[in-house]
């Protein structure tokens, strides 16, 4: 199975500042489509997951735009432009390129 | 809107059975694949089961493969998941997810069913 790799573990940030958090995968997920298969999801207190990117860099609808995503082949990363008091949570990091899906560990974000 | 709703969760010996439901509304569920992921308490996200839409074919994590079950009743926009020979390490919030028919990701989630497993 593929291994999925998150840092930091936790991430204490100011308000307005922004964030960011790295996946790394045991293996690469460039499927021969071009298109890497990472999402990143967040799971605010109490709430169930919500996808917030989707192919390493394409936001899910709803999704503000201070969220982005970055990366290929095996590295890649979340950013946060300015990070607001609802973005507090833990994000996810998942492959769904084999058919045994995989998560990251989570990291955990709060505010300062 | 789409919605995905569980039930069937609760309290249950070691060695139990139990079968957990989640009913889909909202788009066409017969074409869509649908999977099952869990969230032991404090801790991270565990996918665990996945069945296509049409075919109906069957994927599992090595941890649950062999003693649970996924189905689905595309007449009834229904998935289940079979527990069987349940171990304290079951005990989870079990979440059921849309997959995406363009895209492998999760977009939407159910609000999850609470599996016990103690004596």
């Amino acid at each position: 199975d593929i291994v999925m790799t998150q840092s930091p573990l936790f991430l204490p940030v100011t308000p307005g500042e922004p964030a960011s958090i790295s996946c790394r995968s045991s293996e690469s997920l460039l499927h021969i489509n071009g298109y890497n298969y990472l999402d990143w999801y967040l799971q605010r207190p109490g709430q169930s997951p919500q996808l917030l990117i989707y192919m390493g860099s394409n936001r899910a609808s709803g999704v503000s735009d201070r969220f982005s995503g970055s990366g290929s082949g095996t590295d890649f990363t979340l950013k946060i432009s300015n990070v607001e008091p609802e973005d507090v949570g833990v994000y996810y990091c998942m492959q769904a390129l084999q058919t045994v899906i995989t998560f990251g560990q989570g990291t955990r974000l709060d505010i300062k | 809107e789409v919605q995905l709703v569980e039930s069937g969760g609760g309290l249950v010996q070691p060695g139990g059975s139990l079968k957990l439901s989640c009913v889909a509304s909202g788009f066409t569920f017969t074409i869509y694949p649908m999977s099952w992921v869990r969230q032991a308490p404090g801790k991270g996200l565990e996918w665990i089961a996945a069945i296509s839409g049409v075919t109906g074919m069957t994927y599992y994590a090595d941890s649950v493969k062999d003693r649970f079950t996924i189905s689905r009743d595309n007449s009834k926009n229904t998935i289940y998941l079979h527990l069987n020979s349940l171990r304290a390490e079951d005990t989870a919030v079990y979440f059921c997810a849309r997959e995406g028919i363009t895209v492998a990701s999760f977009d939407y989630w159910g609000q999850g069913s609470l599996v016990t497993v103690s004596s």
